[in-house]
């Protein structure tokens, strides 16, 4: 069965700062990735997607990558600002089904 | 392009009344999930569907849950009873197909049953 991990739980930094946060998953076995932002009391935005045989995907301020064997993605986020604030979700799409959610990092941007 | 809308966005009920979530995906998507999220948590897949037909609802429980698709377009998922361990908030997300592609979200229903 596919778990998903994402550490920290929460996060606060200082506007400006570059910062990285992690989604680890058990099995390596997965058609693609993705991360999403979620804004108290809101949906799920779709941050970037990406598929089994990329490494990385760019968009703006971020950087996702994923290395497939370890079974680890990361997300970069770069001088960070006070609207970056909100819960980041990675899910795996394990079998051409379901996603995996992990259950997200909880970032505070301070101005 | 319109994304994913659901309604309502929000709902409070008893416990043991019943409650029922509408979803309409961005048109032209095949695949439509709904998922449960409890507060703190990542979301959790109930259903999903390609078309009208369930491929996957493994996770529904199905003495309390139902949805369907019937035209392959619209979706409704409704609890009854309801329990108090059903307060969540429940996603409905499409994309155009189940494997490399995108997943888009609604905005949620947020449910609190008292």
């Amino acid at each position: 069965k596919q778990e998903v991990t994402q550490i920290p739980a929460a996060l606060s930094v200082p506007e400006g700062e570059n910062l990285v946060l992690n989604c680890s998953f058990t099995d390596s076995a997965i058609y693609n990735l993705q991360w999403f932002r979620q804004d108290p009391g809101k949906g799920l935005t779709s941050l970037l997607l990406i598929q089994s045989s990329q490494r990385e995907q760019t968009s703006g301020r971020l950087n996702a990558s994923l290395d497939k064997s370890s079974g680890r993605s990361t997300l970069y986020i770069a001088a960070s600002q006070p609207g970056d604030s909100a819960t980041y979700l990675c899910a795996v799409r394990p079998r051409p089904r379901q996603l995996t959610f992990g259950s997200g990092t909880q970032l505070t941007v301070l101005p | 392009e319109a994304g994913v809308a659901q309604s309502p966005r929000y709902k409070i009920i008893e416990k043991r009344q019943s409650v029922a979530f509408w979803c309409n995906p961005i048109s032209g998507h095949a695949t439509l999930y709904w998922y449960q999220q409890i507060l703190g948590q990542g979301p959790k897949l109930l259903i999903q569907f390609q078309n009208n037909g369930v491929v996957d609802d493994s996770q529904l429980p199905k003495d309390r849950f139902s949805a369907e698709r019937l035209k392959g377009v619209d979706s409704t998922l409704k609890i009854q009873p309801a329990k108090l361990e059903d307060s969540a908030v429940y996603l409905c997300a499409s994309s155009v197909g189940q494997l490399n592609t995108e997943a888009f979200f609604g905005q949620g229903t947020r449910l609190t049953v008292v």
